[in-house]
């Protein structure tokens, strides 16, 4: 079964730093996410992307976040000037048509800022 | 930011009990609600998405039903067993397919 991949599994970051984390959503889905899980907290809606454009973004979105789809098959997270704060579990997802479709999720990637 | 509650937090049962939790949305703009499961190291995997009012679906020992108008969706494990811990998360689509999840429920089922 197709599955949405995430690298990588584990990002060690220093303060300040730029991480760009890296999924490759399910082939025929249509709408990406970036979803994020503070420690002990709830998972968090960060941005939507769909034809080749942001269609919703949060307000933890700020401008040190961006994503890109910069091939026809790859959906990054930039995240510039990394904070102690921004250490998380972040999550790619991919549905086939919006709301009525199933999240599939990445296994996540965990970053961790010092 | 829509508020999206699940209740219990956590639940311990004992193998063979049968356990529901809850799931609660606002009720006005409805979409669709959606429930998934988060295995310890494991990304949350879809259960089901729900989008009528009374709708009952069902995965083998585990069903849930949707109630638009109150704003509430039951999740029910008949008959639990250990590999059901996991921790169900609710989610509902606000608009511009932006998801708001709930904090979870966390299931231990004890053997």
């Amino acid at each position: 079964e197709p599955e949405v991949t995430q690298t990588p599994s584990h990002q060690v970051t220093q303060m300040g730093q730029e991480v760009i984390l890296r999924c490759v959503p399910i082939s025929n889905h249509l709408y990406f996410y970036w979803y994020r899980q503070i420690l002990g907290q709830k998972v968090e809606f960060l941005v939507s992307f769909y034809n080749n454009e942001i269609s919703e973004k949060s307000e933890i979105f700020d401008d040190q976040f961006s994503v890109e789809r910069p091939d026809g098959s790859n959906f990054t997270l930039k995240i510039r000037s990394t904070k102690l704060e921004d250490s998380a579990m972040y999550f790619c997802a991919s549905s086939r048509t919006g709301d009525n479709s199933p999240l599939h999720f990445g296994n996540g990637t965990r970053l961790t800022v010092t | 930011i829509l508020n999206v509650e699940q209740s219990p937090q956590s639940l311990h049962v004992q193998e063979g009990d049968s356990t529901n939790f809850t799931c609660s949305f606002p009720s006005s703009n409805f979409y669709a609600l959606h429930w998934y499961r988060w295995e310890t190291a494991k990304s949350p995997e879809a259960l089901f998405v729900m989008t009528l009012n009374g709708d009952e679906k069902k995965k083998g020992r585990i069903s849930a039903t949707l109630n638009t108008k109150e704003g509430y969706s039951y999740l029910y494990i008949k008959g639990s067993q250990p590999e059901d811990s996991a921790t169900y998360l609710c989610a509902f689509p606000g608009a511009g397919n932006q998801f708001y999840f709930g904090t979870g429920t966390s299931l231990t089922v004890i053997p």
